[in-house]
């Protein structure tokens, strides 16, 4: 069964930094690509950010571009989400998710498989 | 960036009853790569549709997308008691990958 399980979220203090982890198993995790996107209280969604299947290709929403670093341990089937000068905006839940398709490179991808998502909440 | 536009906002409908969604893109998708995307209270969102027409792995015929340029609909042919969710749509047509607002389904 194809199963992706976040970790690392909770409570921070504006200017602050967590890593979000995401556990995967169940598939070839090298041969896809991966995606953070997240959910402010009571809102839709947003795409967060984007990494290949070997981590050699990263890609940001503007609005974390420069404080938020994707990154991903193929050894380890994990996925990792590094957030540095967090703010007060940042608070939501935090999805992992793979793309659908090995084909997709990390941008262009519909997400068929989800974590249960972690929850960041920045305040002081 | 690319604007989705979903309506309605809310939709009240009753089980058995033909559900159809829209959404609307501020800007031609001229790969149509639209995906919609169901969730439910406190859980994460499960991907529906791919490709504006694609059924993803395990998804019951009842629903079926369609759609091309700016226009995109999902239909829900019956509603079964487990349909009642919000739907969400997403582009991956351009970058960065966008979602519309969502559209509640709602029992009437």
């Amino acid at each position: 069964e194809v199963q992706l399980l976040e970790s690392g979220g909770g409570l921070v203090q504006p200017g602050g930094s967590l890593r979000l982890s995401c556990a995967a198993s169940g598939f070839t995790f090298r041969t896809y690509a991966m995606s953070w996107v997240r959910q402010a209280p009571g809102t839709g969604l947003q795409w967060v950010s984007a990494i290949s299947g070997s981590g050699g290709s990263t890609y940001y929403a503007d609005s974390v571009k420069g404080r938020f670093t994707i990154s991903r341990d193929n050894s380890k089937t994990t996925l990792y989400l590094q957030m540095d000068s967090l703010r007060a905006e940042d608070t939501a839940v935090y999805f992992c998710a793979k793309v659908t398709t090995t084909s997709c490179y990390g941008l262009r991808c519909s997400m068929d498989v989800w974590g249960k998502g972690t929850t960041v909440t920045v305040s002081s | 960036e690319i604007v989705l536009t979903q309506s309605p906002g809310t939709l009240s409908l009753s089980p058995g009853e033909r559900a159809t969604l829209s959404c609307r893109a501020s800007q031609s998708l001229t790969s149509s790569y639209l995906a919609w995307y169901q969730q439910k209270p406190g859980q994460a969102p499960r991907l529906l549709i791919y490709g504006a027409s694609s059924r993803a792995t395990g998804i019951p015929d009842r629903f079926s997308g369609s759609g091309s340029g700016t226009d995109f609909t999902l239909t829900i042919s019956r509603l079964e008691p487990e349909d009642f969710a919000v739907y969400y749509c997403q582009q991956y047509d351009s970058s960065p990958p966008t979602f519309g607002g969502g559209t509640k389904v709602e029992i009437k």
